[in-house]
């Protein structure tokens, strides 16, 4: 079982521009959540995918988007980075609302 | 809305000596309860877990919490510290039942000395 998968592991992207990251969860998941967790924070919570659509949101702007696939696989998107969006993303698989699995997150670097 | 307060930024101990890290929550409802570890450059680890029942749980690596519904607290414990235990760790709380968001404090960061 290769647990919770996400790429890419780093990136580094300008001010104005969107990026897409990717997560597959693990095997038996059926439920993505994604957390943010900036430099010297703890993790928060954008939002949360069950059944391709999106069940909680977090209090982030809409420039943070989400997409979840038939085979439980999800994006994160957002739109015209900003300096403060620099950070740590970390997806988090679990199945019926049970113990969630964390990946080892993208680190966006956002110049 | 859920809340957790880490009150100890950071925290340094000698290798073999005990280890106490404190956690306070506010939360209307039962809560469920976590504490997750996080080594430099890695997604995070689930210690243990406290849903209901016995108030001391046990978790993986040596570490014990005890859930103080009274004092709204849920401290993490250890015996005995290992230089392997330096790292940072995150209490949290998420909903009882339902969707498990998960709200997180702000992290205490363990340093061991020899």
């Amino acid at each position: 079982d290769a647990g919770v998968t996400q790429s890419p592991t780093h990136l580094i992207k300008t001010r104005g521009q969107q990026v897409t990251l990717r997560c597959s969860p693990k095997s038996g998941h059926d439920t993505v959540s994604w957390y943010q967790q900036a430099l010297g924070q703890g993790p928060q919570f954008i939002f949360q995918y069950y059944e391709e659509e999106e069940r909680q949101r977090g209090n982030f702007p809409d420039r943070f988007s989400g997409h979840q696939f038939p085979n439980y696989s999800s994006e994160l998107n957002v739109n015209a980075l900003l300096l403060g969006d620099s950070a740590l993303y970390l997806c988090a698989s679990s199945f019926a609302g049970g113990e969630q699995f964390f990946g080892p997150g993208t680190r966006l670097t956002v110049l | 809305a859920q809340s957790v307060t880490q009150p100890d930024i950071h925290i340094t101990v000698s290798e073999g000596a005990s280890l106490e890290l404190r956690c306070n929550y506010s939360y209307g409802a039962t809560p469920y309860l976590f504490w997750y570890v996080q080594s430099p450059g890695q997604g995070l680890q689930l210690l243990l877990k406290y849903f209901s029942g016995d108030t001391l749980v046990q978790g993986i690596k040596g570490f014990e919490a005890e859930f103080k519904r009274s004092q709204s607290s849920f401290n993490l414990r250890k015996p005995s510290v290992h230089w392997s235990d330096a790292a940072e760790y995150f209490c949290a709380v998420a909903l009882s039942g339902g969707y498990q968001k998960v709200t997180f404090g702000i992290g205490t960061k363990l340093q061991v000395i020899p």
